[in-house]
């Protein structure tokens, strides 16, 4: 499959551990995160949101915090599993009016069975 | 429900030419947004549809256009094509605002413009 980025950061972990991600966005007038996993030859996937009126959000297995002060988001994998290996971009709405979403640059997670 | 349909998959295009994408929205879905992917630029907005009117449109020349069909079917159009314009571009459905409903992606089309 196609590459979507041959030089992002790369986050390498071992089948079952846990894997956190970071990001930083941009503007302190965001109100919705997002966070998607993009597998090669694939579009971004859903993965979990946050709105800003919230620090924490749990799924199945992952956990968005965000962190408002500083402007940072992270997600947390539990158990991670070779499945999960692929690429992970944050996305923040900028413009509440508008279906516009201001993607990170993304980090790749290799998963080692 | 069948998903977001982006047709076709992969195009090789020639310098100075111009190129047409359609996206295929899931139904019910009235807005669609384009991004293009990059591996040096990474996701970024080029335009957003919702019932036949851009909506909002990123910060890309003009040779990028693009309209949305009463069926909620979108193209974009590059013109004058230029090697730098060699990426993935992806839409993105959903009822409305992001926010609200979020975004389901298509699997993108790979132009390679030589």
């Amino acid at each position: 499959g196609e590459s979507v980025g041959l030089h992002l950061p790369t986050l390498s972990v071992q089948e079952g551990d846990n894997s956190i991600i970071n990001c930083a966005y941009s503007n302190s007038a965001s109100d919705y995160f997002i966070w998607y996993k993009q597998e090669s030859g694939k579009g971004p996937q859903f993965i979990i949101d946050i709105r800003s009126n919230m620090d924490k959000r749990q799924g199945q297995r992952v956990t968005v915090l965000l962190n408002k002060t500083v402007k940072h988001l992270s997600l947390q994998i539990a158990a991670t599993q070779p499945g999960d290996s692929a690429v992970y971009f944050c996305a923040e709405n900028t413009h509440s009016g508008y279906s516009t979403l201001t993607f990170g640059k993304g980090t790749m997670l290799l998963v080692s069975p | 429900k069948a998903g977001v349909t982006q047709t076709p998959r992969y195009l090789i295009k020639t310098r100075g030419q111009q190129v047409t994408l359609s996206c295929s929205p899931i139904s019910g879905h009235r807005s669609v947004s384009w991004y293009q992917q990059t591996p040096g630029q990474g996701l970024q907005f080029l335009f957003e549809y919702f019932s036949e009117t851009q909506r909002n449109k990123g910060n890309f020349p003009g040779r990028f256009s693009g309209r949305q069909f009463s069926n909620s079917r979108s193209e974009m159009n590059v013109s004058t094509l230029e090697l730098g314009d060699s990426a993935l571009y992806l839409c993105a459905s959903s009822l409305d605002r992001v926010k609200l409903y979020g975004y389901t992606f298509g699997s993108g089309t790979r132009l390679t413009v030589v």
